[in-house]
């Protein structure tokens, strides 16, 4: 079964700390993606990514930056973690071309506080 | 920009109770359109799409048609179950990599 894997279901990180959240995926996909998933706010895009070490911001970019050195792995950063950052984070992946959408196939997110 | 808009939750039905949640949307071009779900304690699954006007995507006894005149897509099911109790988002996409999602619908089936 194809599977987007998130490397922590939940997390609590102090103020100031510097936070990485780990995603791959097994389907060799081009694209991948980062949300940030809010109550009454729906899903946020934070990055996406259409190659290696390619990067593109999203709608939601202050604070964190993202790195994927390999094709599988989407790191998404917080650089000095923040109590506004506290928020379910999803990471997704899609094949990639610009036609038609065929959607994405999504992480079971990270709960993130940060305290 | 591209935007989506979601009637508000929750939507509390009994069961066996007909469902409709609302999706409009707003894009440049001919967007290809999704409802995605969302059960407690998981990520989002496609649910289903329809990538032309007039297309009427289907799954699991959930419908939705493309009505480019209305720029709606809105979610229907004849008979809800317990078991469909999540969330629902609406989405779309305009030939971008990325995604542009609703705030989401709340559905409790009782």
């Amino acid at each position: 079964d194809v599977k987007v894997t998130q490397s922590s279901r939940y997390l609590v990180k102090r103020t100031g700390e510097k936070v990485f959240l780990e995603c791959v995926q097994d389907m060799d996909h081009e694209n991948m993606f980062w949300y940030r998933q809010d109550p009454g706010l729906g899903l946020r895009l934070i990055y996406f990514s259409y190659d290696v070490k390619m990067k593109e911001k999203g709608d939601i970019p202050e604070g964190y930056s993202v790195s994927r050195e390999k094709k599988e792995r989407f790191s998404l950063i917080l650089e000095s973690a923040s109590t506004n950052q506290t928020s379910m984070y999803l990471c997704a992946s899609s094949s990639g071309g610009t036609g038609p959408y065929y959607g994405y196939t999504f992480g079971s997110g990270t709960r993130l506080t940060v305290v | 920009g591209d935007s989506v808009t979601q009637m508000e939750g929750p939507v509390t039905l009994s069961e066996e109770a007909f469902l409709t949640i609302n999706c409009t949307y707003t894009a440049t071009g001919y967007p290809s359109l999704f409802w995605y779900v969302q059960y407690p304690g998981e990520g989002l699954q496609l649910l289903l799409k329809a990538t032309k006007a007039d297309d009427k995507g289907s799954n699991k006894g959930f419908e939705a048609t493309y009505r480019k005149e209305t720029t709606s897509f809105h979610l229907e099911k004849g008979s809800v179950q317990v078991s469909d109790s999540a969330v629902y988002f609406c989405a779309l996409n305009t030939g971008r990599r990325a995604l542009t999602f609703g705030s989401g619908t709340r559905l409790q089936v009782e």
